[in-house]
């Protein structure tokens, strides 16, 4: 079973960048989507976006083109950048293998706050 | 207010069965597979179910799947007080052209 583990800074000012590695072993990324999600505190799930080891990308228009998602295979990792950040993006950041997300990282808090 | 909906929260009793709906449009559940995803207390969301009705590797067959035009069910039997958790249905939209997820819904075991 493939293995997932986020990283990255737990606080974020408004209006900077936000960025997230996400580690992966046990598996190939050469043959799959990897898919980042987030969870704001008390709330539901919300998918930020997949890209393909390959190339295709897909992100949430919601998210109106912050959203920056790269595979690098050779490290075993993908990353996950979000610009003009608000309090509103405050969330659990969680990423997962798959369209269908068969595998999730454990998350990881971030807070956008002065 | 999400795409997929789902009722807020249901009940049972241990060794009773529940079922969770999640109602959707022709955009998405309608034309799309289904997943359902288990998040329990402080923990990842976990796939339960994936392509409508099938279940990955260690999913018990307690947890089952269906869909019937713009909804689709989750089933569980033989309710464990270990199955307290929230449930989140998930599919793809096709004319937004986003994975959707539902409200979520929280399982009390009583």
């Amino acid at each position: 079973q493939v293995q997932l583990q986020e990283s990255g800074p737990g606080l974020v000012k408004p209006s900077e960048t936000l960025s997230l590695i996400c580690s992966v072993s046990g598996g190939a990324m050469n043959t799959d989507y990897w898919t980042w999600i987030r969870q704001p505190p008390g709330k539901g799930l919300e998918w930020i976006g997949y890209k393909f080891y390959s190339g295709t990308t897909n992100s949430n228009p919601s998210l109106n083109s912050r959203v920056t998602i790269s595979v690098d295979t050779s490290k075993n990792q993908f990353s996950l950048k979000l610009t003009s950040v608000t309090a509103a993006d405050t969330a659990v950041y969680y990423c997962a293998r798959g369209v269908e997300m068969a595998d999730w990282g454990q998350g990881t808090l971030v807070t956008v706050s002065p | 207010q999400s795409v997929l909906t789902q009722p807020p929260s249901v009940s049972a009793a241990p060794g009773q069965k529940v079922t969770i709906s999640c109602s959707g449009s022709s955009s998405n559940i309608g034309n799309n597979y289904v997943s359902w995803y288990q998040q329990l207390p402080g923990t990842a969301p976990k796939l339960l179910i994936y392509d409508t009705t099938k279940r990955p590797s260690g999913i018990p067959d307690r947890f089952s799947g269906s869909k019937s035009g713009t909804s689709a069910t989750l089933g569980i039997t033989g309710l464990q007080t270990g199955d307290e958790a929230d449930y989140y249905c998930g599919t793809w939209d096709s004319s937004l052209s986003v994975w959707v997820f539902g409200g979520g819904t929280k399982l009390t075991v009583l």
